[in-house]
């Protein structure tokens, strides 16, 4: 079984742009979540989804939005870039809560 | 909110060592996640533990949880070199929501 994808694994980005970091999930897992790791912060949840539905979002700017498809495949988008937002961005599928959260590689967005 | 603590930050350990990461969470949870990460990779899930009195072994890993102390532990016996990365504990009640703990930074050295 393919595990978790994330696409592009590495991105570098101006100030003021915007980007946008795609996520696969484990085929059959309906659940996607989106982290954010930096030195300072450590991981901070940005936003959960199940069958298309935000469940739960994170304390970050309306900068950061995410959404997801119906073969819930999840995307999450920044605007307006901002040199603190340099990361490593996680997503993880599951089935549901409280079953075994699996990890993509990560999304590394370096902002200059 | 669901607060996460892990303690010690750092953890020099000598290889044949046995040590302990203790994992405290603030309000109810309904499981406990013990994650492991190595340098300038992603995470890769260690353990689930669901319910009280929990114990999971994997190698020279356990894993174990009390929900009235709120304290999840992961005890290394005879720590070798591949076990050097950094451990996280993440806590989450009724969604796919994790807390995260700040992470234990383990180094073993012989």
């Amino acid at each position: 079984k393919a595990g978790v994808t994330q696409t592009p694994r590495y991105l570098i980005k101006t100030r003021g742009q915007q980007v946008t970091l795609s996520c696969s999930p484990i085929s059959g897992h309906r659940s996607v979540s989106w982290y954010q790791q930096t030195p300072g912060q450590g991981l901070q949840f940005l936003f959960e989804y199940f069958s298309e539905t935000q469940r739960n979002k994170g304390n970050f700017p309306g900068r950061f939005s995410g959404r997801q498809f119906s073969n819930s495949r999840s995307e999450m988008n920044v605007s307006t870039l901002e040199l603190g937002d340099s990361a490593l961005y996680l997503c993880a599928s599951s089935l549901g809560s409280r079953s075994q959260g699996n990890f993509g590689p990560g999304t590394r967005l370096t902002v200059t | 909110e669901l607060k996460v603590e892990q303690n010690p930050l750092f953890l020099s350990m000598q290889e044949g060592k046995n040590y302990t990461i203790y994992c405290n969470y603030s309000t109810t949870s309904d499981r406990l996640y013990w994650y492991r990460q190595d340098p300038g990779k992603s995470l890769e899930s260690l353990f689930v533990l669901l319910s009280n009195g929990a114990v999971k072994q994997e190698g020279r890993l356990m894993a174990s949880l009390d929900t009235k102390a709120r304290l999840s532990t992961l005890h290394i016996t005879a720590a070798v070199h591949d076990l050097s990365a950094t451990y996280f504990c993440a806590g989450g009640y009724n969604t796919d929501k994790l807390i995260f703990g700040t992470g234990t930074r383990l180094q073993v050295f012989p």
